[in-house]
This record gives structure tokens, C-alpha cells and sequence, in this order.
């Protein structure tokens, strides 16, 4: 079946970085956008951006510029979230979700926890 | 990007119909078919339950309904169960070709 998997939880200090991945199978992974979102503790869901699995190309919403990166590694069907100099406020699940019209299935996300 | 405006509660009734909505700008819900609902159950991913303003994925109940009007969205949930309370969240694409999700709306089963 379709899913995404993604890595386990993660503590980081302030100014650390964070790698996330998400691996996809049950279906071919260059034929479907992978999105990202994040849900802050308690709060809504949050669009970060798109890649596209094609080309490689993302695409960043405001707020989420500079310190997040998206890439991917198509020899193992997998898309990876970077974040630098994380700050307490960017504590929170992240999720990659596959598509970019709407988003189905979602990875089981993965908690991110900065704290000094 | 500001987010969608849902309700942040609705209740309903076993058996009941309750309807969530989702209001946005003529910038996104009102120009374009791409609004997608998403049900959240506490501590669990969300799950794709509307996209393309009313069309549903295989294997999700036709309890769910989804439909517009203007610059609002809605979702409706008919003969309300038990299962259905969760967080529920609106999503559309928008005229600066990003995406924006509704603050969520927590459905409780009374």
C-alpha cells in the first residue's frame, strides 16, 4: 500500500540542525510532489512548501525561507527536511505528505524538540 | 498568506448532520477548486477525507460531503458517529501558487 515513513523524534539544542526524512513506497516516487507541513505543539497545520521529485525544485512558503531546506535522494524514494539554527519556536511535528493539490497519504510525522 | 477561518468547535448528536465551514478570499477558496478537508484524530496524522471541493478518496464514508459557495467552503458530515470526533482542517490553493490550511475546527460527538 501507499505510505510514507518517516524518522523518529528528535531533541536539539537552540542553533543545532535537524535532518527528517521521509521514505516513500507502494507507488513510483517521482510521479507524485512531495509536500511538507508542520504542526506546532497544540496548534493547526501549517503549509511549509513543495518539492517537486522530477527536477528536484522546491518551493518555499513565506516564513519558511533561509533556514529550511528540502531534497531528496529519488535512489531510495525519499525526501528530507532540513532545518538550521533551530530555534524553541520551531518545535513541533513535521509531516511530509505526498502531492500538491492535495495531500494523501501523510507520513506519521516526526516531532521535533528544541530545548536547551 | 492568512489562514482559512473555521469555526474552532462544532457539536453534534449521534445520527445527526453538523456542516464546518471554511472562509477564505476571492484569492483562493473563491478562484480556484482546490479546496481539500482533512480529519485529525488527537496524536495521529490527518487523513484525506475532501479534495477537489467535493470529491471523495476511496474508502472514505459518503457521510462526508464537501461543497462551496463564494469564498466559503464547507464540510458536511451526515448520521454523526462516535469515530467522527476529531480535529477537521480546510485547505486551498491560492493565487500566489502556495497552499493555506484553516486553523481547524474540533468536532465533538455529544
Amino acid at each position: 500500500q501507499v505510505q510514507l515513513v518517516q524518522s523518529g523524534s528528535d531533541l536539539k539544542k537552540p542553533g543545532a540542525s535537524v535532518k527528517v526524512s521521509c521514505k516513500a513506497s507502494g507507488y513510483t516516487f517521482t510521479d507524485y510532489a512531495l509536500s511538507w507541513v508542520r504542526q506546532a505543539p497544540g496548534q493547526g497545520l501549517e503549509w511549509m512548501g513543495w518539492i517537486n521529485t522530477n527536477t528536484g525544485n522546491p518551493t518555499y512558503a513565506q516564513g519558511f525561507t533561509g533556514r529550511f531546506v528540502f531534497s531528496l535522494d529519488t535512489s531510495v524514494s525519499s525526501a528530507y527536511l532540513q532545518i538550521s539554527s533551530l530555534r524553541a519556536e520551531d518545535t513541533a511535528v513535521y509531516y511530509c505528505a505526498r502531492g500538491r493539490t492535495w495531500f494523501d497519504p501523510w507520513g506519521q510525522g516526526t516531532l521535533v524538540t528544541v530545548s536547551s | 498568506q492568512s489562514a482559512l477561518t473555521q469555526p474552532a468547535s462544532v457539536s453534534g448528536s449521534p445520527g445527526q448532520s453538523i456542516t464546518i465551514s471554511c472562509t477564505g478570499t476571492s484569492s483562493d477558496v473563491g478562484d480556484y477548486n482546490y479546496v481539500s478537508w482533512y480529519q485529525q484524530h488527537p496524536g495521529k496524522a490527518p487523513k484525506l477525507i475532501i479534495f477537489d471541493v467535493s470529491k471523495r478518496p476511496s474508502g472514505v464514508s459518503n457521510r462526508f460531503s464537501g461543497s462551496t459557495s463564494g469564498n466559503t467552503a464547507s464540510l458536511t458530515i451526515s448520521g454523526l458517529q462516535a469515530d467522527d470526533e476529531a480535529d477537521y482542517y480546510c485547505s486551498s490553493y491560492t493565487r500566489s501558487t502556495t497552499w493555506v490550511f484553516g486553523g481547524g475546527t474540533k468536532l465533538t460527538v455529544l
